[in-house]
């Protein structure tokens, strides 16, 4: 049973460059959340998606935005990126939106801005 | 605003012995809260749930416990190893329409063989 999964591992880019990272849901899971780490930090929410549609956004701008797909992958686009996007995305998997079912992490996305 | 905190930054102990890290948040409304570790580099690992009406949870050696209405949980880790060693986060749902997690910036644990 695949867990959650996460592409690619590591990227390197440049100021002012877009970036797209991919996650794939654990089996049986419909509703995907993306997470920013900073180094030393918890991981801060950016939003979540169930049904195709973003239910709920962190305080995160414009420049971050996201997509989930019929089979219930998802991507997070980031624009125009800034030395301050450099952190680990985290994508999270959960059956349904709600409150009650635990969340399952991948391992990240390590995304570093030059 | 919900924030979690977590004491001690870091943690290092000699292995066998038994420990307690602490998590607290400020709106005791939460629905639930989740344990994590994340070993370096790595993503999470979900350890113990915790639904807001429960007092505790039991894994293993782990044992998570929850008291919402001073805002405060424990994880307690009975005779560790040295493969314990990772960061351990806390998070809560706040529920009330809020569906994401608030996390503490975590507990270093270092088990010292």
């Amino acid at each position: 049973d695949a867990g959650v999964t996460q592409s690619p591992t590591h990227l390197i880019k440049t100021r002012g460059q877009q970036v797209t990272l991919r996650c794939s849901p654990k089996s049986g899971h419909d509703t995907v959340s993306w997470y920013q780490q900073a180094l030393g930090q918890g991981p801060q929410f950016i939003f979540q998606y169930y049904e195709e549609e973003e239910r709920q956004r962190g305080n995160f701008p414009d420049r971050f935005s996201g997509h989930q797909f019929p089979n219930y992958s998802s991507e997070l686009n980031v624009n125009a990126l800034l030395l301050g996007d450099s952190a680990l995305y985290l994508c999270a998997s959960s059956l349904g939106p709600g409150y009650g079912s635990p969340l399952h992490f991948g391992n990240g996305t390590r995304l570093t801005v030059t | 605003k919900q924030e979690v905190t977590q004491i001690p930054a870091a943690l290092s102990v000699p292995e066998g012995e038994n420990l307690v890290l602490n998590c607290s948040f400020t709106d005791s409304a939460i629905y639930n809260l989740q344990w994590f570790r994340q070993d370096p580099g790595k993503g999470l690992t979900s350890l113990l749930l915790i639904q807001s009406s429960q007092r505790e949870q039991t894994s293993g050696r782990l044992n998570a416990s929850l008291d919402k209405s001073s805002g405060r949980s424990t994880l307690y880790i009975a005779a560790s190893q040295p493969g314990d060693s990772a960061t351990y986060l806390c998070a809560v749902h706040s529920g009330a329409g809020s569906y994401q997690l608030t996390f503490g910036k975590g507990t270093k644990l270092s088990v010292i063989p």
